[in-house]
């Protein structure tokens, strides 16, 4: 059973370069069905599509972040990473990596059908 | 963008009420259209895809419908383990998710 986990530090610096980290284990990352993505949530509100990451390495981001995120991946440890550069306490969410079935999928394209726990990160000096 | 509105924001219910979310594209996404469950401090989880199909291992008391602009979500007959908020999720043009439904027990 694919599962993911995110890691990273809790407490960023305003300014600084937020960088987290995703490990997905039980499936690997190199599979065509899926793309791997970042999602967000600020305490207390809705949900927001980051961006996500193909194996091959091909991205697509969100228009309102896409000046300052980096999202990168690491086949051989089977891991993804995400940079959001230039934060601010706005930046502060609980940050969550989660797989997403490509569109051309039979079944469940464009869901996000695996999450990982999620990893809270607060921007504050 | 598609902005997705979603109503109403809360709700609260009595066990084995039917409870019924709506959530509106504002532009059509035929049926584009994904559900999720969100407990409180944990991860949303994939109930619905395409509108109207069940994720395997979902209940069956949860049911979709919709295409277009308009879509509904609906639980059947409310149980305690059903507290959560609900998303709708689009994903006819990139990804955006409705605000949330909070769902509660009367």
């Amino acid at each position: 059973q694919v599962q993911l986990q995110e890691s990273g530090p809790g407490l960023v610096k305003p300014s600084q370069t937020l960088s987290l980290t995703c490990t997905v284990s039980g499936g690997s990352i190199s599979s065509g069905d899926y793309y791997w993505s970042w999602i967000r949530q600020p305490p207390g509100k809705g949900l927001e599509w980051i961006g996500y990451i193909y194996y091959s390495g091909s991205t697509y981001y969100n228009p309102s972040l896409k000046s300052r995120v980096t999202i990168s991946v690491d086949t051989s440890k089977n891991q993804f990473s995400l940079k959001l550069s230039s934060v601010t306490a706005a930046d502060t969410a609980v940050y969550y990596c989660a797989r997403l079935v490509v569109p051309a999928a039979k079944t469940a394209a464009g869901a996000f059908d695996i999450w990982g726990q999620g990893t809270m990160v607060t921007v504050s000096s | 963008d598609i902005q997705m509105t979603q109503s109403p924001s809360s709700l609260s219910a009595s066990v084995g009420d039917r409870v019924t979310i709506t959530c509106q594209a504002s532009q059509d996404i035929s049926n584009y259209l994904n559900w999720y469950q969100q407990k409180p401090g944990k991860a949303p989880k994939l109930l619905i895809y395409d509108a109207s199909n069940l994720e395997t291992g979902v209940p069956s008391r949860f049911s979709g419908s919709g295409s277009g602009t308009d879509f509904t979500f609906t639980i059947s007959s409310l149980q305690p383990e059903d507290i959560a908020t609900y998303y709708c999720q689009q994903y006819d043009n990139l990804f955006t998710f409705g605000g949330g439904t909070k769902v509660e027990i009367k």
